[in-house]
């Protein structure tokens, strides 16, 4: 079953505010990723992240993974209509599989103009 | 288009009907995965292939399900006997082995529905 917990489960905010969220584990991860998901369609690659405390951006987005390997976090800056849509944190475990991922529950995001 | 491709993107069945879905990956990748996603959740691993060998089989994968990938390029993921229970959404997803083999590329996925 799913080991990674998404918070906010959802969240509403203004065009051109910036938003965050977060993924936490009680176990450790080697890997964490970042998707979006379009409702009908599957998950886009945002962002991935490698090593512990490693701080990455792509555009408007930065993402970081914890120092502890037990969390990762996702910031939007200057949120804009198309946004719109379901983030989910994915990770391989230390001990799990090569190339196997979990997913988190998702972070729904909304934005109104 | 370069990216993943699956087919179809939907399906309607009865219960007790056979389905199989096709992925084909991104050309130069090696690994193929199917993960399977339901309403409100993310998506949960089923099985994997690295070229041709199918490497992992997740404890959701019940003897209904089978997936090969016969010549390691195109794979296919046969539901026998469907139940209601099986309705979902079916995602493929490819990587290239290598120090970023973890960054997979999902395709369209395949909405499947079970009457």
């Amino acid at each position: 079953g799913q080991q990674l917990n998404q918070s906010p489960q959802s969240m509403f905010i203004q065009e051109g505010e910036d938003v965050s969220m977060n993924c936490t584990s009680s176990s450790i991860f080697n890997t964490w990723l970042w998707y979006k998901q379009d409702p009908g369609e599957g998950p886009v690659l945002l962002i991935a992240l490698y090593k512990a405390g490693e701080l990455t951006s792509n555009g408007r987005l930065t993402a970081q993974f914890g120092i502890t390997r037990k969390d990762s976090f996702l910031n939007i800056s200057a949120s804009i209509p198309s946004d719109v849509g379901i983030y989910f944190c994915a990770g391989q475990l230390m001990t799990g599989t090569a190339s196997k991922l979990t997913f988190g529950t998702g972070t729904r995001l909304q934005v109104t103009l | 288009d370069t990216g993943v491709s699956q087919d179809p993107r939907h399906k309607i069945t009865k219960r007790g009907q056979n389905v199989t879905f096709r992925c084909d990956p991104i050309s130069e990748h090696n690994r193929l995965y199917w993960y399977r996603q339901t309403l409100g959740q993310g998506p949960e691993f089923l099985t994997y292939f690295q070229n041709e060998a199918q490497l992992e089989k997740s404890r959701l994968l019940s003897d209904r399900f089978s997936a090969e990938r016969p010549k390691g390029s195109f794979s296919t993921l046969e539901i026998q006997r469907t139940e209601q229970g099986d309705s979902a959404m079916y995602l493929c997803a490819s990587s290239l082995e290598g120090t970023r083999d973890f960054e997979q590329f999902f395709g369209p996925g395949t909405r499947l529905t079970v009457l």
